[in-house]
């Protein structure tokens, strides 16, 4: 999972398992959180969404779930699949204003 | 639609050197952000405009300046280039803020920056 602060987490998962990445928060005031996907040599794209006061997040093959009891969040992918691969972040936003933090990520190495 | 467009993809300074690294969005967004991205990191926050003529510090806004003269453009200065600046820089867009999904944050390509 991710950690601010520290150098990249890795994980490598076989084609057509299920991958779940996970990202602790830092601020309890945080009241929406978005996944991002980062593809080598490219800005990240988003993902999916979701609010505080929400706990679960169905998209295609993604599903986000937040507890916020210790700021905690996940992002599962079913299904993985070589284009899967690539570094995922999850972005806090913290306050009334509109400024996103990122946590440092984790590369996803998807194994044909 | 072009979105975010970065300017320069690539470039060497010296120690010393100033540049300036261009932005343009095409999608009429209110709030444009400069992030840096350090090799196996995350991404750090710059700075931040929410409209033309405002302009704000993020987490790590030193050796940076910004601008914002109009509401497509924002572009990011490097005055005294330092090796610690060596990173990639992603300039990103949203809308006024709003809890739309996919149109926030639209990211550009990034510019790599070396400083030797």
């Amino acid at each position: 999972g991710e950690s601010v602060g520290l150098h990249l987490p890795t994980l490598s998962v076989q084609e057509g398992d299920n991958s779940i990445i996970n990202c602790a928060y830092s601020n309890s005031a945080s009241d929406y959180f978005i996944w991002y996907k980062q593809e080598s040599g490219k800005g990240p794209q988003f993902i999916i969404d979701i609010r505080s006061n929400m706990d679960k997040r169905q998209g295609q093959r993604v599903t986000v779930l937040l507890n916020k009891t210790v700021k905690h969040l996940s992002l599962q992918i079913a299904a993985t699949q070589p284009g899967d691969s690539a570094v995922y972040f999850c972005a806090e936003k913290r306050d009334t204003g509109n400024q996103f933090y990122f946590g440092t990520g984790t590369s996803l190495t998807v194994i044909p | 639609n072009a979105g975010v467009t970065q300017t320069p993809k690539f470039r060497i300074l010296k120690i010393g050197q100033s540049m300036t690294l261009q932005c343009a969005q095409d999608m009429n967004h209110n709030y444009m952000y400069w992030y840096r991205q350090d090799p196996g990191m995350g991404l750090k926050l710059i700075y931040y405009s929410v409209g033309a003529g405002i302009t704000d510090k993020g987490e790590v806004p030193n050796g940076y300046n910004v601008s914002r003269s109009t509401t497509e453009d924002f572009p990011l200065r490097l005055e005294l280039a330092a090796p610690s600046q060596t990173s990639v820089y992603f300039c990103a867009s949203s809308p006024s803020k709003t809890y739309s999904g996919a149109n926030v944050l639209t990211f550009g390509a990034g510019s790599r920056l070396t400083v030797l």
